[in-house]
């Protein structure tokens, strides 16, 4: 089936950097990607949509300066988390949809585990 | 707006047991209903679907039933493995936009 990866899998950093998430679609081109933000416990919360070469659009309550989206290719989007926070400490999700024939379908990467110190 | 209801888990069986995970909904107009599974370690699977009142989704021995009248899509298993372990989320799509709504994923743990 559909791979999508996440790089890296797991990041610690300090507070005030900042930190590139990485989502490849394997072996298919996703016309559009999605960035999701899971709590403890908690379901999956859909921070943004993107389509290849077209600025991503944003769930309320998103901010868009400080979660950056980048989807430049057909197979990789970045999730930049800029001057992260303790708060911003959470487990991303990317998902990649591979094209317009069947929209309800989306593969899903493992998640990166970000822990801001 | 939408909303989805799972079970809290963890939800811990023995092997061979049979599985329920309650999942209940709030929609406009007619969701297509989905379980995914997440394995430790990977990324969401779609286990599967239901797109219409009375459809019954199946895959690797799990079933669910697409309720309208009880605004529900509970996901059994007549006997689970050790493999089964992982957390199941329960998710919906309304009104076009095919980007799923997820409840808040129940773990299920399967001893030997």
């Amino acid at each position: 089936g559909a791979v999508v990866s996440q790089h890296p899998s797991r990041v610690i950093c300090k507070s005030g950097t900042s930190v590139k998430i990485e989502c490849r679609s394997l072996d298919f081109q996703a016309t559009t990607m999605f960035w999701y933000r899971q709590f403890p416990k908690q379901s999956l919360m859909l921070m943004a949509t993107s389509n290849e070469g077209s600025k991503a659009t944003y769930e309320q309550g998103v901010e868009k300066d400080k979660f950056l989206i980048n989807h430049a290719s057909l197979t990789l989007s970045t999730l930049t988390v800029t001057s992260a926070h303790p708060e911003d400490s959470s487990f991303y999700i990317c998902s990649a949809r591979p094209g317009l024939a069947n929209q309800d379908t989306q593969y899903f990467g493992p998640g990166t585990r970000l822990t801001v110190l | 707006g939408d909303s989805v209801t799972q079970m809290e888990g963890p939800v811990t069986l023995s092997e061979e047991a049979f599985l329920t995970i309650n999942c209940t909904y709030t929609a406009t107009g007619y969701p297509s209903l989905f379980w995914y599974v997440q394995y430790p370690g990977e990324g969401l699977q779609l286990l599967l679907k239901a797109t219409k009142a009375d459809d019954k989704g199946s895959n690797k021995g799990f079933e669910a039933t697409y309720r309208k009248e009880t605004t529900s899509f509970h996901l059994e298993k007549g006997s689970v493995q050790v493999s089964d372990s992982a957390v199941y989320f329960c998710a919906l799509s309304s009104g076009g936009s095919y980007i799923p709504t997820f409840g808040r994923g129940t773990s299920l743990i399967v001893h030997p």
